[in-house]
């Protein structure tokens, strides 16, 4: 398996723009979460989907972010209109067994808005 | 609400000597899991090893030990025979509900 997918691997944008983030989870993997890294804050959840179904999204920061999950393989968070504050890794993971033996993690992309 | 402390912000250790990260955490329940990952500059979230709380044996991956101490609440890493590899950023985690909430983080450098 070609593990957790993301891309892009980095995004650059002028604020005010909209920016989506993908993910490709892996195969099998019921489980579908998003984090956020920063200096600041660490690593923080800011949604997690189960089944394709979003379950919690009382870390997404505010409107201006949406994460959607169409099917059992691809899901995107979307910032519109992204502000200098969003910059930020933004990780996905998958898992099986409700996370029970960990996540598995995508290699994150790094968005700075400028 | 559950927090995970790592209260060192940076390590650093002699190729092939052992060093310990620490790691508390503040739950109420009696049943969860916890996690070791490792970020090295690649940006990968890797996890290294992991803990069932209901288990008192210490979880062991090859050069990677866990000292679980459940009434004190405390979780640490042990890594022996430190190699430069090992070099990276350390998160504590613990999962409850399906959600993993993570510690600050130890860089840990290595020394050759």
């Amino acid at each position: 398996d070609a593990g957790v997918i993301q891309s892009p691997r980095h995004e650059v944008t002028e604020m005010g723009q909209e920016v989506t983030l993908r993910c490709k989870p892996i195969s099998g993997h019921d489980y579908l979460f998003w984090y956020r890294q920063t200096m600041m804050r660490g690593l923080e959840l800011l949604i997690y989907f189960n089944n394709n179904v979003p379950i919690d999204d009382s870390g997404m920061p505010e409107d201006r972010f949406s994460a959607k999950m169409p099917n059992a393989s691809f899901s995107t968070l979307k910032i519109q209109p992204s502000e200098p504050r969003d910059s930020a890794v933004y990780f996905c993971a998958s898992s099986l067994r409700r996370g029970l033996r960990g996540y598995t993690f995508g290699s994150g992309t790094r968005l700075t808005v400028v | 609400a559950q927090t995970v402390t790592q209260s060192q912000p940076e390590m650093s250790v002699q190729e092939a000597e052992t060093v310990t990260l620490s790691c508390t955490y503040d739950t109420s329940e009696s049943d969860y899991y916890l996690f070791w990952y490792k970020q090295p500059p690649s940006r990968q979230m890797i996890l290294v090893i992991r803990q069932e709380a209901y288990k008192q044996q210490n979880a062991t991956e090859n050069r990677f030990s866990v000292n679980f101490q459940k009434a004190a609440k405390s979780f640490s890493l042990k890594i022996s025979d430190s190699q430069l590899g090992d070099a990276a950023m350390y998160f504590c985690a613990y999962l409850r509900a399906q959600k993993l909430v993570f510690g600050q983080g130890t860089r840990l450098t290595i020394n050759p």
